[in-house]
């Protein structure tokens, strides 16, 4: 089984530049989240998808942060213009839907995000 | 603001030793406690999920406890190998699925 695959693995842009990032899940997982983590802290959660829908947006840092999963499968995370701030590793993570039970949360790599 | 603290914040071991190091958390609102396993570049490795008060839990040689009561857990490496040299990451679920995490106990194992 394929874990949680994400693209790119790195990405270099300038300040006030669009990046896109993708996250394919594991096939299966009605759960996507992404997190990030800034140099120097703890990873911190952005938004959860169930299937195509934002369950949780809450820590989604503005809006120029604009995450989609049409269809229920993969997702996008687009940063649009991106700012100096934006810079860190962005993890995508999935996991089977729970009623009440464990949710083990498998993660992806990460994408690490430059912004010069 | 959901305090999630990992200490110590960094360790190094001699091989061949045991060590163990501390997440605390906030004991209210408690549902499930997530250890990882997390080398730079590759993805953060499931360890453990922990739910019940007095919860122990073993892979191999790690293993892990868990007080909701007081809120913390420990993890512990018995027999330290360099392999294990890595950043352990600590995560508080309070349901709702997010993830709290801690900043993380990096080891490194000297051979």
């Amino acid at each position: 089984e394929a874990g949680v695959t994400q693209f790119p693995s790195h990405s270099v842009i300038e300040k006030g530049q669009t990046v896109t990032l993708r996250c394919d899940p594991i096939s299966g997982h009605d759960n996507l989240y992404w997190y990030r983590r800034v140099m120097g802290k703890e990873i911190k959660f952005l938004l959860h998808f169930v299937k195509e829908s934002k369950q949780d947006e809450s820590g989604m840092p503005n809006n120029r942060f604009l995450a989609e999963r049409t269809g229920g499968t993969y997702s996008t995370l687009k940063v649009q213009p991106a700012e100096l701030e934006d810079s860190g590793v962005y993890f995508c993570a999935s996991s089977r839907a729970t009623a009440g039970g464990q949710n083990i949360q498998y993660f992806g790599a990460g994408t690490r995000l430059s912004v010069l | 603001i959901l305090n999630v603290e990992q200490s110590p914040q960094s360790l190094h071991v001699q091989e061949g030793d045991s060590t163990n190091f501390t997440c605390s958390f906030p004991s209210s609102n408690f549902y499930a406690l997530h250890w990882y396993r997390w080398e730079t570049a590759k993805s953060p490795e499931a360890l453990f999920v922990m739910t019940l008060n007095g919860d122990e839990k073993k892979k191999g040689r790690i293993s892990a406890t868990l007080n909701t009561k007081e809120g913390y857990s420990y993890l512990y490496i018995k027999g330290s190998q360099p392999e294990d040299s890595a950043t352990y990451l600590c995560a508080f679920e309070a349901g709702g699925n997010r993830l709290a995490f801690g900043k993380g106990n990096q080891v490194v194992v000297i051979p």
